[in-house]
């Protein structure tokens, strides 16, 4: 069954250091990774997918997340962190034979000022 | 602003009562899924209709029912409402042929059973 595991519950990071939030997977064939982040109170909001291709990503508000296909992981940075950027993160794993999108647990992210 | 739009954006029900939510897709979206957000259990897919007829089911109760109307817009039926069911319901849409297989959420509803 395809899952994702994101480790780490809460991340704290200082502002203006890089920030990384991790992802693992698991799937049967070709993964499509996404992430999401949540604001309080708030729909999930999309940041960036990985379906093929460059391993690096780049998606809004300056995030990216690299494809690591040996460590079936797809974690997500930023090079430097904002206050602005504390919210909750989420990374999914689409079934590409029952086309569920699975989430992870979430990461909350804590920029400190 | 995402395009999907859930309505009621909040709700208070007693235990034992029914209640329904509903979702517009964006627009051209043919795929609505339901989501179900709780502190302690995560973000736990429901279910997943595509034009119509259900393609993915997930941990939906017996107690909730979902479907698709022909105009795509979506309803999620909660049934014989309890305490638990309290939580924030996201409706997700997507469309296989445009931005490849990204699903787009609306706001939530947020339930609260007393």
């Amino acid at each position: 069954a395809q899952s994702v595991a994101q480790p780490e519950d809460q991340v704290n990071v200082a502002e203006g250091n890089p920030l990384t939030v991790k992802c693992t997977y698991s799937v049967s064939g070709n993964p499509y990774l996404f992430w999401y982040v949540q604001y309080p109170n708030r729909g999930l909001q999309f940041l960036l997918k990985y379906i093929t291709g460059d391993n690096l990503v780049k998606g809004s508000y300056g995030f990216e997340a690299e494809f690591n296909k040996s460590q079936t992981s797809f974690h997500l940075k930023k090079p430097s962190a904002l206050v602005s950027d504390s919210a909750l993160y989420f990374c999914a794993v689409r079934d590409g034979g029952t086309y569920k999108y699975i989430f992870g647990t979430g990461t909350r992210l804590k920029v400190l000022a | 602003d995402s395009g999907v739009t859930q309505t009621p954006k909040h709700l208070i029900t007693a235990t034992g009562q029914r209640v329904t939510l509903r979702c517009s897709p964006r627009s051209g979206d043919l795929s609505v899924y339901w989501y179900q957000q709780s502190l302690d259990q995560g973000l736990q897919f429901l279910i997943q209709y595509y034009n119509g007829e259900e393609r993915a089911k997930g941990n939906i109760l017996e107690r909730f029912s979902a479907q698709q109307f022909p105009d795509l817009h979506s309803e999620l039926n909660l049934s014989s409402l309890e305490l638990g069911d309290s939580a924030l319901y996201f409706c997700a849409s997507s469309n296989p042929d445009r931005e490849s297989n990204t699903i787009y959420f609306g706001e939530g509803s947020w339930l609260t059973v007393v």
